[in-house]
C-alpha cells in the first residue's frame, strides 16, 4: 500500500460539465501520474508531475489539465467532459525498486461516466 | 503505433500448471520492464520487474524472462492458482524519462480447478 487515495471513486456527469478528480498521497513521493484505462488499450498516460507546480503532458492529454500545488495532491480536470472521456482513471506514484529501476504504485481508481 | 504489445487477450490454464504470458516491444531504448496484475474494481498491483541488463528475474512463483534481441519478455507463473486469475499488464520505460510507463493492452488469465 503506497498510501494513495483517489476521490471520488465513482462519478456520473453530463457532457459539457467540468469535472475534477483528486489523487492524494501521504508519503511525499516526487513523481505522480494520471492514467486512463480503456478496453483494448491497457493504461495510457494522461499527464504526469515531477514536483510541485512541475507537470507535463502524456500520451493522451487532449481535453485534460492537471495541477499540483502541494506534494501530496495531484488534480486532474476535465474542463468540459465528453462521452469519449468515460473511463477508469488511475493515479500512480513512482518509487525506486530493488531491481534498479522505478516502479509505479497505483491508487484504487475513479470510474467516470459522461452521459 | 503500440510500442508494447500483448498479443493474447486471454489465456486459460489449469490449476497447478504453468501460465506463460507474453509481451513484445518495439523500442530498443526501453531499459526497464514490469508486470502488473489487476483485479476488477482495483488498481493495478506491481508484480515483478526486470532491468535490461538481466535476462531473468525470479520472485517466488513468478519469473520474468527478457530476450532483448527478440524484444520479447514473458512472465511464468508456476504453479498457477485460482487466485492468479486476473488481467496482467506488461509495461516498459526509459529510466531517464521521468519513469513514464508504456503499457500493453493486457492478458486476461483464467486459472480453473
Amino acid at each position: 500500500d503506497a498510501g494513495i487515495t483517489q476521490s471520488p471513486r465513482h462519478k456520473v456527469t453530463e457532457t459539457g460539465t467540468p469535472v475534477t478528480l483528486r489523487c492524494h498521497q501521504t508519503e511525499n513521493h516526487r513523481y505522480m501520474y494520471w492514467y486512463r484505462q480503456d478496453p483494448g488499450h491497457g493504461l495510457r498516460l494522461i499527464h504526469y508531475s515531477y514536483g510541485v507546480k512541475d507537470t507535463d503532458k502524456g500520451e493522451v492529454s487532449d481535453g485534460y489539465s492537471v495541477s499540483r500545488s502541494k506534494t501530496e495532491d495531484f488534480l486532474l480536470t476535465l474542463e468540459s467532459a465528453t462521452s469519449s472521456q468515460t473511463s477508469v482513471y488511475f493515479c500512480a506514484i513512482s518509487v525506486r525498486g530493488t531491481g534498479g529501476g522505478y516502479e509505479q504504485f497505483f491508487g484504487p481508481g475513479t470510474r467516470l461516466t459522461v452521459l | 503505433d503500440q510500442q508494447v504489445k500483448q498479443n493474447s487477450p486471454s489465456l486459460s490454464v489449469q490449476e497447478g500448471r504453468i501460465s506463460i504470458l507474453n509481451c513484445d516491444y518495439t523500442n530498443s531504448m526501453f531499459d526497464y520492464f514490469l508486470w502488473y496484475k489487476k483485479y476488477p474494481a482495483e488498481g493495478p498491483t506491481f508484480l515483478i520487474s526486470i532491468s535490461s541488463i538481466k535476462d531473468k528475474n525470479e520472485d517466488g512463483r513468478f519469473t520474468v524472462f527478457l530476450n532483448k534481441s527478440a524484444k520479447h519478455l514473458s512472465l511464468h507463473i508456476v504453479p498457477s492458482q485460482p487466485g492468479d486469475s486476473a488481467v496482467y499488464f506488461c509495461a516498459a520505460c526509459f529510466s531517464g524519462g521521468y519513469n513514464k510507463l508504456i503499457f500493453g493492452a493486457g492478458t486476461r488469465l483464467a486459472v480453473h480447478p
